[in-house]
């Protein structure tokens, strides 16, 4: 059964920050991963997306990064600001479109 | 990207009453809906698959009499919660996915909705 973890589970930065986000997952067989970002009370915005043959993927600020083989991805986040607080979800895709999510990271950029 | 709606976004009701969500895939055939349910601070988790025209299939531990799920379209799908309780109180999300080429395409997110049984 595929199992993602995310670390940390809050983290709070000034703002102009550079951070980085942490995503690990169990069962190396996947599709796909991506990066979703939830603000409170609100559904998931798709932020980046990693397909299983893919390295990385840039947009903006952000840079997500795939290492299948270790079960590992990151979200770079560059000159963060505060709009960008929000919970930052990583969910990877195994059999069909199936998604298991972790449990996400509270970010915080405080001005 | 593709929208999803859900209606309604929040919804309050009494104990043992019955209440429908919807999702509706505004600007795309969705062949597969999934809906997802996620207790304060806590990631989302899967609670069944649909497919168009067939039933749905649901995860474990997640009673299909008590979660009605219809999938009548190519662009809409409901959950009820039947006999709802304290603990069904919750926010729900639906996705929605498509076809292209016969690959299923990712899945596209509804708003979601706060449900809160008294």
């Amino acid at each position: 059964k595929q199992e993602v973890t995310q670390i940390p589970a809050a983290l709070s930065v000034p703002e102009g920050e550079n951070l980085v986000l942490n995503c690990s997952f169990t069962d190396s067989a996947i599709y796909n991963l991506q990066w979703f970002r939830q603000d409170p009370g609100k559904g998931l915005t798709s932020l980046l997306l990693i397909q299983s043959s893919q390295r990385e993927q840039t947009s903006g600020r952000l840079n997500a990064s795939l290492d299948k083989s270790s079960g590992r991805s990151t979200l770079y986040i560059a000159a963060s600001q505060p709009g960008d607080s929000a919970t930052y979800l990583c969910a990877v895709s195994t059999s069909g479109s199936r998604l298991t999510f972790g449990e996400g990271t509270q970010l915080t950029v405080n001005p | 990207g593709a929208v999803v709606s859900q209606h309604p976004s929040r919804v309050i009701c009494k104990s043992g009453t019955s209440v429908k969500i919807e999702c509706r895939s505004l600007d795309f055939q969705a062949t597969t809906m999934f809906w997802y349910r996620q207790f304060p601070k806590q990631s989302l988790m899967l609670m069944a698959t649909s497919n168009e025209g067939s039933k749905a299939t649901y995860e474990q531990g997640v009673e299909k009499d008590k979660f009605l799920i219809n999938h009548a379209s190519l662009t809409l799908s409901t959950l009820t919660v039947t006999s709802a309780h304290p603990e069904d109180s919750s926010f729900y999300i639906c996705s929605a996915s498509g076809l292209a080429g016969g690959i299923q395409e990712t899945q596209y997110f509804g708003p979601g909705t706060r449900l809160l049984v008294l």
